[in-house]
């Protein structure tokens, strides 16, 4: 079984529209993170948080939220999708201090019509 | 300046030979390096990771290090058209703290041919 799962897997969607995408892990890390990537640009990181209760925004929050319910799960919303968040989005986790490579999801891509 | 910076590509190279992937950062901080292959439509997955100055080699595999020249760099040996993906440069800022935050570079495109 996977250590990180993501879902849903693909998902097309309409202008305006809420979304929400879920990861969840276990191995037991800590750390989580969302990034989003598109051609080019490489990964660029939208959330991480630390724990249930420290959420901290990456470079390109605007648009998105997250929810930490619990430890092993970390959910990113887009209160209202645009075509520009067009993406392919992946989830990301860390463990303990010492250990900090970041272990990734399968990824969602996401369209935006 | 982007902080993590590679050539595009792609790089294209005989099936065989030896594959040589360049990266700089400008954290001169940084503590933490990692070479990640992500193939078409997948996500990242880890190659290496390297932590001094130096010379890590993992099977066909080596990354070398120079904090000095802020210079990171991943070779392949005897190159096989199924290492034929995008190579990821990422580096752990001296500003990540205790979150092990990454900076990715845009990566390299290596296409191995027969």
């Amino acid at each position: 079984d996977a250590d990180v799962t993501q879902t849903p897997r693909n998902r097309i969607t309409k202008t305006g529209k809420r979304i929400m995408l879920e990861c969840s892990q276990t191995k037991g890390h800590d750390r989580m993170y969302w990034y989003r990537q598109d051609p080019g640009l490489g990964l660029r990181l939208i959330y991480y948080s630390f724990d249930v209760k420290d959420i901290n925004k990456g470079e390109i929050s605007d648009g998105y939220s997250v929810s930490r319910q619990a430890q092993a799960k970390f959910s990113l919303s887009l209160e209202s999708a645009i075509p520009n968040q067009t993406a392919l989005y992946f989830c990301a986790t860390s463990g303990v201090e010492g250990t900090d490579t970041q272990y990734f999801g399968p990824g969602t891509r996401l369209t935006v019509l | 300046q982007k902080e993590v910076e590679q050539n595009s590509g792609p790089l294209s190279v005989p099936e065989g030979a030896i594959a040589s992937l360049n990266c700089t950062y400008s954290d001169r901080g940084s503590q933490s390096f990692f070479w990640y292959r992500q193939y078409s439509g997948k996500s990242p997955e880890l190659i290496m990771s390297i932590y001094s100055n130096g010379d890590k080699e993992d099977g066909r595999f080596t990354a070398q290090l120079n904090k000095a020249s802020q210079y990171v760099s991943l070779l392949i040996r005897d190159s096989q058209p199924s290492d034929s993906a995008t190579y990821l440069c990422a580096v752990k800022p001296m500003f990540s703290g205790g979150y092990n935050k990454l900076i990715f570079g845009a990566g390299t495109r290596l296409a191995v041919h027969p």
